[in-house]
């Protein structure tokens, strides 16, 4: 059974920085694209980043590109959201989630979800 | 602003069916499978429907979904109080090279 949990949120002043963990069971990262989504309060799902199998492949939505890196370790199935520069508008619940194939996420069909944690960017 | 349009809310009685609409452009829908989900409130979402119109196992066949030029619509039959929650069309997005989602619609079932 594939199961992922998200850890590391919290509240973090506006400019600060929060590393997100994603660990997974159930799964060889190797084999799947990753991603991460969020949630703003009352809002609608927002994806953030990709991160394939080979991790040779990277995206990024334009509102965190050059402030958010994903990254993952294999041999500790876990996958990782660093954010950086974070703004009142980065509050949100993350979610990452796993993709089919590990080329690629078409359809963007996530097959798979964490449970969530809460960032809170907040003075 | 979403890519991909959903109307805000869509209501009927239980038993009716109910359609949902996602609309977008030839740079998402129009080159890519769609995947709808659903979500309650607290929870994280769950897959409902994968190349525009698959059922994972576990979802009952009154969900369905399907795809024509650059809109996917997700139907519900025999609606019942439990399916109340929020729905969102998802695609890839060539143009943007990024993953999108719809603004969402919340479905009540009165």
């Amino acid at each position: 059974e594939v199961q992922l949990m998200e850890s590391g949120g919290g509240l973090v002043q506006p400019g600060g920085s929060l590393r997100l963990s994603c660990t997974t069971s159930g799964l060889t990262l190797r084999d799947n694209t990753m991603t991460w989504v969020r949630q703003a309060p009352g809002k609608g799902l927002e994806w953030v980043s990709l991160i394939t199998g080979s991790g040779e492949v990277i995206k990024y939505a334009d509102s965190v590109t050059g402030r958010f890196t994903i990254s993952k370790d294999d041999s500790k199935d876990t996958l990782y959201l660093q954010m950086s520069s974070l703004r009142v508008d980065d509050t949100a619940i993350y979610y990452c989630a796993k993709c089919r194939s590990s080329t690629g996420c078409h359809g963007l069909r996530l097959e798979n979800w964490g449970q969530g944690t809460q960032v809170t960017v907040s003075s | 602003q979403s890519v991909l349009m959903q109307p805000p809310s869509v209501s009927a009685a239980p038993g009716q069916k109910v359609t949902i609409s996602c609309s977008g452009s030839i740079s998402n829908i129009g080159k890519d499978y769609v995947s709808w989900y659903q979500q309650f409130p607290g929870t994280a979402p769950k897959l409902l429907i994968y190349d525009n119109n698959k059922r994972p196992s576990g979802i009952p066949d009154r969900f369905s979904g399907s795809k024509s030029g650059t809109s996917a619509t997700l139907g519900i039959t025999g609606l019942q109080t439990g399916d109340e929650a929020d729905y969102y069309c998802a695609t890839w997005d060539s143009n943007l090279d990024a993953g999108e989602f719809g603004g969402g619609t919340k479905l009540t079932v009165l």
